[in-house]
């Protein structure tokens, strides 16, 4: 049974950085194609996509956020960790890591979500 | 990026009513594409991959069709527990993108 539960702060003041962590169990290291993908929803406002670590360490970010943004794995923790630098009042949100399945590319597995708010 | 475009925005239906929620592409994305339910306070929910796939243990009376630029996802006989908000998300190519949500109430 795959688990997944992210954690980090929940208020970081603009201009710092934010780092969450995305706790993880119960993956396949050697499934081609699985991964984990991070997306994030502001308060009242719909799902984005902001990431994804392969597990052979190939990474994709969203054209919008990828000068801020990176994704790294620590497989020894079971962890994939996310850093989002100078943060704004905009980044207030909902934080989701999900498992992306193997295969059909799904995200079949989520995390409960973490609430991150940017303010001063 | 590819734009995905749902439809409606809202919908009020009742239980037992057949419904249908429509995601359009910008571009083709052959059938790189999955359903989600989400409920207040909760992580989203996977309902359908691959276009027209049936998550294991997602009740039978959701489905999904289409390929190219156009899908739907369509739930026969609404029941109490599908009053929810409805994603769908491309993962044709990157960066994936999410339409914007199809928010149904009860009537």
């Amino acid at each position: 049974q795959i688990t997944l539960k992210e954690s980090g702060p929940t208020l970081v003041k603009p201009t710092e950085t934010l780092m969450l962590t995305c706790t993880f169990s119960g993956v396949s290291f050697s499934a081609t194609g699985a991964g984990v993908g991070w997306i994030r929803q502001p308060p009242g406002k719909a799902l984005e996509w902001l990431a994804l670590l392969y597990w052979n360490d190939d990474k994709r970010y969203s054209s919008s956020l990828k000068d801020r943004l990176t994704v790294t794995k620590d497989s020894s923790k079971n962890q994939v960790v996310l850093t989002l630098t100078n943060v704004d009042p905009l980044d207030t949100g909902t934080y989701y890591c999900a498992h992306r399945r193997s295969g059909d590319g799904a995200f079949n597995v989520w995390g409960q979500g973490a609430m991150v708010t940017v303010s001063s | 990026a590819i734009q995905m475009t749902q439809s409606p925005s809202s919908l009020s239906a009742s239980v037992g009513d057949r419904i249908t929620i429509t995601c359009r592409a910008s571009q083709g994305i052959r059938s790189d594409l999955g359903w989600y339910q989400q409920k207040p306070g909760i992580a989203p929910k996977l309902l359908i991959y691959a276009a027209s796939s049936l998550e294991s243990g997602v009740p039978s009376r959701f489905s999904g069709s289409g390929s190219g630029t156009n899908f739907t996802l369509t739930i026969s006989s609404l029941q109490p527990e599908d009053f929810a908000t409805y994603y769908c998300l491309q993962d044709y190519n990157y960066p994936f993108t999410f339409g914007q949500g199809t928010r149904l109430e009860i009537k």
